[in-house]
């Protein structure tokens, strides 16, 4: 069973500040997604990679596949940007259950002003 | 507009009610879940329906009984809960093949339910 961790688990910064949340997983993977959840509990789908980088907007997300470990970066950050960043992985192999997803316990942003 | 709409958004009951929770999606997707966030825990699958087959986690108690008629709405029928069931439900939908759930997940806003 993948074991997911993420850090820090929660985090203030001021506007602007370039913010890193980080995610290390213990088994193989075929994918990582980044999550992000609002106060209101609603979740987006922000980025589903399986190597090398992706970039959305302020957004940048990288994966070390060798180094199992995968970072969710923001640049410019603002307070919109407040939310639950979650980090889950889906095995490489189809044994893990339905959807095979492991989830990190999340990482609770909050950018002042 | 998400795409995937859960119903109600609220919901606060007794341990002897019997109530339910909807999910519709209008994205086109095969697959469908049921989670549950408890406070401080990572999401735990429940339920999930894919290609017209159900997988159940064996660890999910029978007050809990999802039903899938169509491949667009998931219901989450709840009876004789207890207070620890208290919990945000999330539903979501995929595109799954038959060998890869490898596609994003759309996620609804989630049901708040509270059992008194």
């Amino acid at each position: 069973k993948n074991e997911v961790e993420q850090s820090p688990q929660n985090l203030t910064a001021q506007e602007g500040e370039f913010i890193t949340i980080n995610c290390s997983y213990s088994v193989g993977i075929s994918a990582l997604h980044w999550l992000q959840q609002h106060p209101g509990g609603g979740i987006v789908s922000l980025f589903m990679l399986s190597s090398g980088k992706k970039k959305h907007g302020r957004l940048i997300a990288t994966i070390n596949i060798q180094e199992k470990h995968s970072s969710l970066h923001i640049t410019a950050s603002h307070p919109r940007d407040s939310a639950v960043y979650i980090c889950a992985v889906r095995g490489g192999y189809s044994g893990g259950g339905a959807d095979g997803l492991t989830f990190g316990k999340g990482t609770h942003l909050i950018i002042q002003p | 507009e998400t795409g995937v709409t859960q119903t109600p958004r609220h919901l606060v009951m007794g341990m002897t009610n019997k109530k339910s929770l909807k999910c519709e999606q209008h994205l086109g997707h095969n697959a469908m879940y049921w989670y549950k966030q408890s406070a401080k825990k990572p999401l735990e699958l429940m339920f999930v329906y894919s290609l017209e087959e159900r997988v159940e986690n064996n660890s999910v108690p029978s007050r809990f009984s999802p039903e899938c008629p169509n491949s667009s709405h998931l219901f989450l029928h709840l009876h004789t809960l207890q207070p620890e069931d208290s919990a945000l439900y999330l539903c979501a939908s995929s595109q799954a093949h038959r060998s890869s759930y490898n596609s994003p997940l759309h996620f609804g806003n989630g049901t708040r339910l509270t059992v008194t």
